[in-house]
């Protein structure tokens, strides 16, 4: 069956620092990938997406790398703020009849200390 | 400004009754999808649409059903509510975009307590 795994642990940094999160995935054969932000008690925010022929993706402070050899995707904060305290997560989608369902992984929190 | 508007920030209802959630997006999108997130189990898709009229299960449907009549709305139905589907509830949409990669917009979610 479809897996997407992420650290279900907590991740804690501290200021300044990089922070790398891990994405992997088995049974999928993606196009591309996404990375959301969800703050508590809120939805989901988009980030980044990253197609399965870039090996690497910028948007300011975030870079994304995309590994389907690996079956794998980081994500990672560059100079980290506490800000940037939240859980990410990534998202995949699955082509089904009809349309095409967005799988979510359960996430990582990170926490980023002054 | 885009916008999924979900019709009730915090529900409380009794085991037994029918509810409805209610989600309306205003952005013309084609897809729209309803979620629930639980510690540790992350966001389960519970049933998906991609056009009016149309729907599709996902990974979790039992005990709740859709119905998208109109473009812009889609409902999630818990016909009898039990304990367990306590939870927060999110709805999202999405556009097709080129290849179909586009982004997906969440409302700001249900939290849903059956009592």
């Amino acid at each position: 069956s479809q897996k997407i795994e992420q650290n279900s642990e907590a991740l804690n940094i501290q200021e300044g620092k990089t922070a790398t999160l891990t994405c992997n995935y088995t049974n999928y054969s993606p196009a591309y990938l996404q990375w959301y932000r969800q703050d508590p008690g809120r939805g989901p925010v988009f980030l980044l997406l990253i197609r399965e022929n870039e090996k690497e993706k910028r948007k300011e402070r975030l870079k994304v790398t995309f590994d389907t050899t690996l079956k794998q995707s980081l994500f990672h904060i560059t100079a980290s703020q506490p800000a940037d305290s939240a859980t990410y997560l990534c998202a995949l989608e699955g082509v089904t009849g009809g349309g095409n369902k967005l799988t979510f992984g359960t996430g990582t929190q990170l926490k980023v200390e002054l | 400004d885009v916008k999924v508007t979900q019709s009730s920030r915090y529900l409380v209802k009794r085991t037994g009754e029918k509810v409805f959630l209610e989600c309306v997006q205003d952005m013309d999108h084609e897809n729209m999808f309803w979620y629930r997130q639980d510690p540790g189990l992350g966001l389960r898709l519970i049933y998906f649409s991609y056009d009016v009229k149309m729907k599709e299960k996902g990974d979790i449907p039992e005990g709740y059903s859709v119905s998208r009549e109109k473009k812009e709305r889609f409902s999630l139905i818990l016909e009898s509510a039990s304990t367990n589907q306590t939870s927060m509830y999110l709805c999202a949409s999405r556009g097709w975009g080129v290849a179909m990669n586009t982004e997906a917009f969440f409302g700001q979610g249900t939290r849903l307590t059956v009592v």
